[in-house]
Order: structure tokens, then sequence, then C-alpha cells
């Protein structure tokens, strides 16, 4: 399968507690974005890279929120000291730059409770 | 008020009916619109990908954009059980901005 792939697909952690989250994208693909969607709500931006470069990050993206891509392929995204508020789907996708970069793809999610 | 206003569901359509979808957007700089479908616990799905004004059909799937209202719209005939999904409106500038999702169910 060539698809945006993220893991875990379900994190259950503790409020304080620190996770991270791993997104590969599509082979090639140079844009990797990151969204939150909440349970009847639409996917809302977070951050997004193209190549290694982070060119920008939501005011959804407080201090606790961080995201890499080290080598311009995989992502991570770390939150600190989760909050309940931050119980979310987090989406992953990636795009071509140039031809066809409107054109986002995206993984299953990763879907976190914080207890 | 957001930058993306999509009609609130859910919608519930027996087999076989049109079932329409509509978005309105406030961003002039919008020149890319897609429908996404998502089913429940997954990620969303392109379903329909269209730039600028216009219409463009694909099988069942017809998408709508008319820039001079900013108003798109997403039509699907002979709705099938198959369609039962959350439909989410997205428009591109530098990344996707989103509807908040309509969910429809088509009755056998």
């Amino acid at each position: 399968d060539t698809g945006v792939s993220q893991d875990p697909r379900h994190k259950i952690t503790k409020r304080g507690q620190n996770v991270t989250f791993r997104c590969d994208p599509i082979s090639e693909h140079n844009r990797l974005y990151w969204y939150r969607q909440t349970l009847g709500q639409g996917p809302e931006f977070l951050t997004y890279f193209q190549n290694e470069a982070q060119l920008e990050k939501s005011r959804l993206l407080s201090d606790r929120f961080s995201a890499e891509r080290p080598k311009g392929s995989f992502s991570t995204l770390e939150i600190q000291r989760t909050e309940q508020g931050d119980s979310a789907m987090y989406l992953c996708a990636s795009s071509a730059a140039g031809v066809d970069n409107e054109k986002l793809f995206f993984g299953s999610g990763t879907q976190l409770s914080v207890l | 008020q957001k930058e993306v206003e999509q009609d609130p569901g859910p919608l519930s359509v027996p087999e076989g009916a049109i079932v329409s979808l509509n978005c309105t957007y406030s961003n002039s700089a919008f020149q890319y619109f897609m429908w996404y479908r998502q089913y429940s616990r997954k990620g969303p799905e392109l379903l329909m990908y269209t730039y600028s004004s216009g219409n463009k059909e694909d099988g069942r799937f017809t998408a709508q954009v008319d820039k001079s209202s900013k108003y798109i719209s997403l039509f699907i005939r002979d709705s099938q059980p198959s369609d039962s999904a959350t439909y989410l409106c997205a428009m591109y500038d530098y990344k996707l901005s989103f509807g908040a999702g309509t969910t429809v169910t088509v009755r056998a």
C-alpha cells in the first residue's frame, strides 16, 4: 500500500503525559500537512512542511505542540503535557509540490483520547 | 465567521434519490474546490476536484462552483446505501480549509 500511513491508530493517555504520533507520506510527496478533527467538525489545519521546512503553523498549535520532518520524509507530531481538550483525531496528509499540490491525500488518522 | 460554511445535516434519503450538498465561502483567494468523503473512523478521501468556476461530472457525482456567489455544490444521482458517509467541502489556497461536513444516510 502506497498511501499515507499513520501510527498509532489509537492512543489513550492520561492528562499530563506526552504523546508522539508518526506519519509516513506517499513516497515522493514533498508536502506534508497535519490536521486535527473533533467530532462533528471538519479537519482544522495545524501545520505543514515542504520537504523538511515547516512553512506555517496555525494559531491552534499551542507551545505544547511540536512537529518535525527531519529528513523531508516521515513526520512526527508531539503533544506535551496533554489536556483533555487535546482529545481528537489527528490527521496527516501529503501532496506533491508543483503539479497537483492542491490534492491532499489523507491517512486514516490517530485517534487520541486524554483521560 | 468561518471561512467555509457547510449546510448542516444530517440528511436521510431513500435509495435512488438525488442528494444535494452545499457550501459557501468568504475567501476570494480560493481557486481549487474539493469534495471529500469520510467514512466513520477513517481519513477523508478525495471525491471531486474543480478548478475555478464551472461544473464537473464524474459518474453519479456532479460538482458545481459559482465563484461570483462564493457557492459550491455536490450532487449525487441515483444514491446508493454505499454513499452513506460524511461529505466535506474543502477549498485550497496553500492549505485546505474544510466545512464542518454533512452526514448522509441512504436508506435501502
